[in-house]
Parts: structure tokens; sequence; C-alpha cells
């Protein structure tokens, strides 16, 4: 089985710091993907990588980077994290085709306080 | 606009019953549907996926239904277990694009 892992379950920040959020994945999928999930708003893409070193933006990428140096690894960044970022956050895989074999990690719950 | 909706919000009924969710979408191309399960506080786990030539799809007391016609997919749910607590996302992919349905949060009731 794919198996995505993010770093963190739980996670609690001051305002201002700069975050880091590890994703990473053991079948050498292509895609990576971030999102973020919040009461009544559903999933909702930040950034998505096709290989290595290339990155998307997704629907709400303000805020955010990526950084994507090895196939198996997909960092998220909060480069000054504010408290509307607070969120859970989901990693993803798949492998070639949009839409395929996409897994999700179990989450990071992110505080900003 | 791509889009897709699911209903209803929440539901919540007594174990050992029986229910259905509904998912309706807009999405163009179609490419394929899936449905996933997310546990409180965890990633959410995928069920079932189908293509566009595929009706019905069950994965243990959960099963499928695809309208491509209608555009219309639906999860029903047999004999409901304390565990089918969760809520039930439904995605809908396009050659280019992957959309995410607001989720139905379901409650199982002893």
């Amino acid at each position: 089985d794919v198996k995505v892992t993010q770093s963190s379950r739980y996670l609690v920040k001051r305002t201002g710091e700069k975050v880091f959020l590890e994703c990473v994945q053991d079948m050498d999928h292509e895609n990576m993907f971030w999102y973020r999930q919040d009461p009544g708003l559903g999933l909702r893409l930040i950034y998505f990588s096709y290989d290595v070193k290339m990155k998307e933006k997704g629907d709400i990428p303000e805020g955010y980077s990526v950084s994507r140096e090895k196939k198996e690894r997909f960092s998220l960044i909060l480069e000054s994290a504010s408290t509307n970022q607070t969120s859970m956050y989901l990693c993803a895989s798949s492998g070639t085709g949009v839409g395929y074999g996409y897994t999700f990690g179990s989450g990071t719950r992110l505080t900003v306080v | 606009k791509n889009q897709v909706e699911q209903s209803p919000q929440s539901l919540i009924i007594l174990e050992g019953k029986n229910c259905t969710l509904q998912c309706n979408y807009t999405v163009s191309p179609f490419s394929n549907l899936r449905w996933y399960k997310q546990d409180t506080g965890r990633g959410p786990v995928s069920l079932t996926i189908m293509t566009f030539s595929e009706n019905t799809k069950s994965n243990g007391r959960y099963t499928a239904t695809l309208d491509a016609d209608t555009k219309q997919s639906s999860l029903h749910i047999t004999a409901s277990q304390l565990s089918d607590s969760a809520s039930y996302i439904c995605v809908v992919s396009s050659a280019s694009k992957i959309i995410f349905g607001s989720g139905t949060r379901l409650s199982i009731r002893p």
C-alpha cells in the first residue's frame, strides 16, 4: 500500500514564525499535493508538484510556498504564520494521470496563536 | 463552473440502519469519481473509484453508484456500524482538475 507520511499530527506555532510541514511518500509517485481543510469549506488546493523542483500554484497559494528537492518529499512552508492559517493540512500523492492513485496522509492540525 | 455538491450536509442514523449519501457534479470533461471516508482528525481514505463506464462499485458494506448522464452519484451504506461515523467526501476528476465536495458528516447512534 502507498504510504503518505506527514511529520506532525499536531503543531502549535506563534504568529510570525516560519513553519515547515513535511510530507513523504514511498511509492515513487510523480505528483504531490498540499491541501488545507476547514469546516464548511472542504479541501482547498494550496500547491502541487509534478516532479522534482517543479511546483504549481493551487487555488489558495497566498502566504505559502513549497519545496520539492527530492521526488519522495514535498514540504509546505508558511513564511510568516498568521492566525488565519490555523487549519488541518493534508498532503496527498498520486501516480501518472490526475485523479488516479490519489492517497492522503493523516493530516497535520496546525494552530497559530 | 466545475462543482461538486453533496447532500445532506449531515446525517444521524441508528446503528444497523441503511443510508444513502448523494453527490451531484458539473465537472466536465469527466474522468473519474471517488468516494472517500474521513475519520475525525485523520486524512481521507479512498472507498471506491468509478470511471465513465461503471455504474456500480462495492467495497464491503459500501456501494457507490454513478449515473454519468445525469451527473449523479450515491454512496449507500448497509447495516451501519458505529465505526461508520465519519465524513464522506465525493471527489470528481477531469483531465486537469480535481474537485472536492464539502462532504457529508454521518453520525451513527447506538
